[in-house]
């Protein structure tokens, strides 16, 4: 069966500093993957996905950047954190039958 | 463009029915999806219907698909503590990669 696993679970780090959040799918090859954020009252925003090793998609522009250096890997990145990156990161890999994404557990950002 | 819109905030009685209402903008929509999120948790699929279909129902769920007015709803029947929850509605738009998600609605259950 398939598993999605993210981490860490929770994070607080200051303004200013690097961020590196970690995505990684079992029981499944190439997935197509996706990063979320959740913010407080604003719903899920789609931030990145990824097609394949080394293809990533941008949805919006802003201060984070995504890479899939392997096939059931994704990473989240920042080198310089806001206070708008604050959230709530949820990555997800889509079934393709019936495109149903599956989300992990979600790593909690705070930044102060 | 791609936007799905739900009220925020849904309060009702245990054992009464729940209706989350969905409105979307893509007519070229195929699949369009309800899940449920539990605090500090990730979402979850509850179900998804084609397009091509008016209702599906799923035990105590009721999806009903309005394509002319791009209006999606989740009936929830007998509504328990357990339901409370946040639903995002989703719709699969013309990329095929892509599911774009609503706000979400907060329902909240009161025994």
């Amino acid at each position: 069966s398939q598993t999605i696993h993210q981490w860490p679970a929770t994070l607080v780090q200051p303004v200013g500093s690097p961020l590196s959040l970690e995505c990684t799918v079992e029981g499944t090859s190439n997935p197509n993957l996706y990063w979320y954020r959740q913010a407080a009252g604003r719903g899920l925003q789609l931030l990145f996905y990824s097609v394949g090793i080394g293809q990533i998609s941008s949805e919006v522009p802003q201060n984070l950047s995504a890479s899939r250096p392997q096939d059931r890997q994704f990473i989240l990145s920042s080198k310089k954190l806001l206070l708008s990156d604050s959230g709530f990161y949820l990555c997800a890999w889509r079934k393709q039958a019936n495109n149903e994404q599956f989300f992990g557990p979600g790593t909690r950002l705070t930044v102060l | 463009g791609e936007d799905v819109e739900q009220s925020l905030f849904l309060s009702v009685r245990e054992g009464d029915s729940s209706v989350i209402n969905c409105t979307y903008t893509d007519s070229s929509s195929t699949y369009l999806y309800w899940y449920k999120q539990e605090p500090g948790a990730g979402l979850q699929l509850l179900t998804y219907i084609f397009s091509n279909m008016d209702m599906k129902q799923d035990q105590r769920l009721t999806v009903l698909l309005n394509k002319k007015d791009k209006h999606l709803s989740l009936r929830i029947a007998d509504t328990q503590t357990g339901d409370s929850a946040i639903y995002f509605c989703a719709e699969r738009t013309g990329g095929y990669q892509k599911v774009t998600f609503g706000t979400g609605t907060k329902l909240q259950v009161i025994p």
